[in-house]
């Protein structure tokens, strides 16, 4: 079955450092992978998606996420943290099987410290 | 232009009784979920519609959960005789592809509780 696994429920990083929040999948074939953010009280927010194409994929707010197919991997990543981004951030891939749905992880809640 | 709306913002019913949860889908969008989120994890696919057809309603948890999208826009959810395991985030999402394979735009959701 098709899954993603986030392993850190939360991240602390200080403002102006790089921050990293990763996320695993587990599918066959080829993914298609995603990142979403959630701000209290609001709905979640697509950020940028992988299908194919170049391993480092661009995305919104300056986000960033690096495609490893050999560790099967897909971190979020931004050069430098704002305090703004501190939300609840999910990593989701497109079930192979049922291509209409969308699986997400638990979340990782990222804390950035001014 | 407008985002996706759901109304209510918050719901909050007692055991037994039936709701309905609406959703406003982006204007033009073919798809749209429906997603329950339980307090501290990610969403959990309910149902999909293309247009007016329920393509999957794989992930509806009883025969309690019903939903429907009669002119290929508005979409409600109901759910009937409802249950404390009933209490979550209703998040709807639409998208302008026939497929969940490209990003969907989400609603703010619907906070349901069931005391």
């Amino acid at each position: 079955a098709q899954s993603v696994a986030q392993p850190e429920d939360q991240v602390n990083v200080a403002e102006g450092n790089p921050l990293t929040v990763k996320c695993t999948y587990s599918v066959s074939g080829n993914p298609y992978l995603f990142w979403y953010v959630q701000y209290p009280n609001r709905g979640l927010q697509f950020l940028l998606k992988y299908i194919t194409g170049d391993n480092l994929v661009k995305g919104s707010y300056g986000f960033e996420a690096e495609f490893n197919k050999s560790q099967t991997s897909f971190h979020l990543k931004k050069p430098s943290a704002l305090v703004s981004d501190s939300a609840l951030y999910f990593c989701a891939v497109r079930d192979m099987i049922r291509d209409d749905k969308i699986i997400f992880g638990k979340g990782t809640r990222l804390h950035i410290l001014p | 232009g407008a985002g996706v709306s759901q109304s209510p913002r918050y719901k909050v019913a007692k055991r037994g009784q039936d709701v309905a949860l609406r959703c406003d889908p982006i204007s033009g969008h073919v798809s749209l979920f429906w997603y329950q989120q339980a307090l501290g994890q990610g969403p959990e696919f309910l149902t999909y519609f293309q247009n007016e057809a329920q393509l999957d309603k794989s992930g509806l948890p009883s025969d309690r959960f019903f939903a429907e999208r009669p002119e290929g826009s508005v979409s409600t959810l109901k759910i009937q005789r409802t249950q404390q395991e009933d209490s979550a985030v209703y998040l709807c999402a639409s998208s302008f592809r026939s497929r969940g394979g490209y990003e969907q735009y989400f609603g703010p959701g619907t906070r349901l509780t069931v005391t």
